[in-house]
């Protein structure tokens, strides 16, 4: 257990469906972050909160939505995706103080679009 | 070309021996950071080199970092069957953002025999 979890840890949707990833780290961290790890790829920084304010959107589709309601909670709302967006999608958290130090990874929701 | 390169992409050993993996990388870093996944799940960080530094030893790894050569090498001693999983290093570049932006690299699939 590294203090970060997420749920679901699967999900399974239509390309029509509307979901959402949820991530709560209990580390007392104020950046989090989500990651895309896709198949014979390296992972992808998507989006990243420092403070509760997003402060980076890697060119990311705007299929993808994060919120980050305050410095424990994040999650990312998923909209129309498309097959290629099944991935590993993994949420992450760091000491604002210390942003280049240590991240502490959630276990991933695995997603599959159908 | 990714920041974070791992050499090899897999590794096969028998228990007891050492594993060594490689990571090259291209742009100045404030440092490196090297992390283990287990299959489909999350990262798990195992030990950070600064940029000022040029080994560092955690239990039975240690790590080293040519800042010269772009390079550093992780190196399990003594592994076990229990080490088998993908293994990632993870640079954080210097100067730029004011948060703590890891790139990966692809990995390295470790299998220990027993």
């Amino acid at each position: 257990e590294t203090g970060v979890t997420q749920t679901p840890r699967h999900l399974v949707m239509g390309m029509t469906n509307k979901k959402s990833l949820k991530c709560e780290q209990h580390l007392g961290h104020n950046a989090m972050y989500w990651y895309k790890q896709s198949a014979k790829k390296p992972l992808e920084l998507m989006f990243v909160y420092s403070l509760e304010e997003r402060v980076e959107n890697n060119s990311v589709p705007s299929r993808f939505s994060p919120e980050c309601p305050n410095s424990s909670h994040l999650f990312l709302h998923l909209h129309t995706l498309q097959p290629e967006d099944s991935a590993l999608y993994l949420c992450a958290s760091s000491h604002f103080s210390r942003l280049q130090e240590t991240q502490y990874f959630g276990p991933g929701t695995r997603l599959l679009v159908l | 070309s990714q920041q974070g390169e791992e050499d090899p992409q897999a590794l096969s050993i028998q228990e007891g021996e050492n594993a060594t993996m490689n990571c090259s990388y291209k742009t100045s870093i404030n440092n490196l950071q090297w992390y283990r996944q287990n299959s489909g799940r999350g990262l798990v960080h195992l030990i950070l080199i600064r940029s000022n530094e040029r080994e560092k030893h955690s239990g039975r790894l240690r790590v080293t970092l040519d800042t010269s050569k772009k390079s550093s090498s992780l190196l399990i001693t003594a592994s076990r069957a229990a080490d088998t999983a993908s293994y990632f290093c993870a640079t954080v570049a210097s100067g730029g953002t004011s948060y703590g932006k890891l790139t990966f690299g692809q990995g390295t699939i470790l299998t220990v025999h027993p």
